[in-house]
């Protein structure tokens, strides 16, 4: 179990460009989540995935944003277009099938937009 | 849907001060409750968890939290508190929609 990898750690990038992030859950994890966080406020769900399904997705995510986990392994966020409000902390979790089985969170990738 | 607040967004206290960091929790469903701790320049990671059975946990550093369910509340506590347990700690609750539901966090200092 080396645990939630996420990359990269930091991402610093101009106003206008596109960003993917990548996150590696847990193996046998098959639920992988999204969330962002911004100075002083919790993680905020974004999307979350069960095996390769997009089960749920949060209505303050933009068009801008999109999340795909093709076979059920790893996942990536891409943010197009960022715009400086989207300077936080992205957050990748996992965990197993059972609803009360906790999330493992990755360290989290820092997007900066200038 | 469900929701979580942490009342006071910093706590500062003494060494070895007891310590209490509330939670209060909105659903219309049954939930399971977690806290969780980030330490400065690190990821969350699980503190305690509520799932069922006894409504008193405790993890294996010294932090306990009770749930009750009529007051909807998931407080964390913890006796003697170490320079070490300065963090922010956050409480979360998720229903069977599979959606974790993050409070704003608390901010604990320890000071000497």
């Amino acid at each position: 179990d080396t645990g939630v990898s996420q990359d990269p750690r930091h991402k610093i990038t101009k106003r206008g460009q596109n960003v993917t992030f990548r996150c590696d859950p847990i193996s046998e994890h098959n639920r992988l989540y999204w969330y962002r966080q911004t100075l002083g406020q919790g993680p905020e769900f974004l999307t979350y995935f069960q095996n390769e399904a997009q089960l749920e997705k949060s209505r303050l995510l933009s068009d801008r944003f999109s999340a795909e986990r093709p076979k059920g392994s790893f996942s990536t966020l891409e943010i197009q277009r960022t715009e400086q409000g989207d300077s936080a902390m992205y957050l990748c979790a996992s965990g197993d099938q059972g609803v009360n089985s906790p999330l493992h969170f990755g360290n989290g990738t820092r997007l900066t937009v200038t | 849907a469900q929701s979580v607040t942490q009342l006071d967004s910093q706590v500062p206290v003494f060494e070895e001060a007891p310590v209490e960091l509330r939670c209060n929790y909105s659903s219309s469903v049954s939930v399971y409750l977690f806290w969780y701790v980030q330490y400065p320049n690190q990821g969350l990671q699980l503190l305690l968890k509520y799932l069922s059975g006894s409504t008193l946990v405790e993890s294996i550093n010294g932090f306990e939290a009770e749930f009750n369910k009529s007051q909807t509340s998931f407080h964390l506590r913890k006796p003697s508190v170490h320079i070490s347990d300065t963090a922010e700690y956050f409480c979360a609750v998720i229903g069977s929609n599979y959606k974790l539901t993050f409070g704003k966090g608390t901010l604990l200092t320890v000071n000497p």
